[in-house]
């Protein structure tokens, strides 16, 4: 069975760092982008970026450039994305998702994750 | 960046009825670049339509996906009680990738 499978919830300060992961099983990990999605509490999904396992080519969308960073790991079939600053503002559950390619210029986000909830708070 | 409106932002329906929900973008996008995605509470979104109007692996026959350039629609015929949820309408011809705020979906 293809999956993600996203890691637990994680209560953090403002300041401190944080990496979580997605770990694929049951397709070819490295041959399929990862995108990572944003949302925020009763708010809608904003896009983080995207990552290429195999050549861990990385596209941010300019709101998070520079904010958090997308990794993968081949190895052990994992994408991670990190943060070494949180804010309060950086509480939201956080998707990963399988990028799929349709052809004639169609992508889709056809497997997700369920989801890793960060709060950020003193 | 380009917006994405989705109207209206609840839709009262009763099953067995047919839904119309509307994403229109602040500029042109490609057909190809336009997806629909479902939420339900609790649970990640679920790919319904890409390309406008290609519906996704198990998606039924009674969601349908139309339109192009600045408007665009999600049609459900014949509304189940499971097709109650938030539907996001998706954009990713032009950096920013975007997503409308969503249509909630409710039972009358």
């Amino acid at each position: 069975e293809e999956q993600l499978v996203q890691s637990g919830a994680e209560v953090k300060k403002p300041g401190e760092s944080l990496k979580i992961s997605c770990q694929a099983s049951g397709y070819g990990f490295s041959t399929y982008y990862i995108a990572w999605v944003r949302q925020m509490p009763g708010k809608g999904l904003e896009w983080l970026g995207v990552i290429y396992p195999s050549d861990s080519d990385t596209e941010y969308s300019p709101s998070f450039q520079g904010q958090v960073t997308i990794s993968a790991d081949t190895s052990i079939g994992t994408a991670y994305l990190q943060w070494t600053s949180l804010k309060a503002s950086d509480t939201a559950i956080y998707y990963c998702a399988r990028r799929i390619y349709y052809g004639s210029g169609s992508y889709g986000l056809d497997l997700w994750g369920q989801g890793t909830r960060v709060t950020v708070s003193s | 960046e380009i917006v994405l409106t989705q109207s209206p932002g609840t839709l009262y329906l009763s099953p067995g009825e047919s839904a119309t929900l509307s994403c229109r973008a602040s500029q042109s996008v490609s057909s190809t670049s336009l997806n629909w995605y479902q939420q339900k509470p609790g649970r990640a979104p679920r790919l319904l339509i890409y390309g406008a109007s290609n519906r996704a692996t198990g998606i039924p026959d009674r969601m349908s996906g139309s339109g192009s350039g600045t408007d665009f629609t999600l049609t459900i015929s014949r509304l189940e009680p499971d097709d109650f949820a938030v539907y996001f309408c998706h954009q990713y011809d032009g950096a920013p990738y975007t997503f409308g705020q969503g249509t909630k979906l409710e039972i009358k």
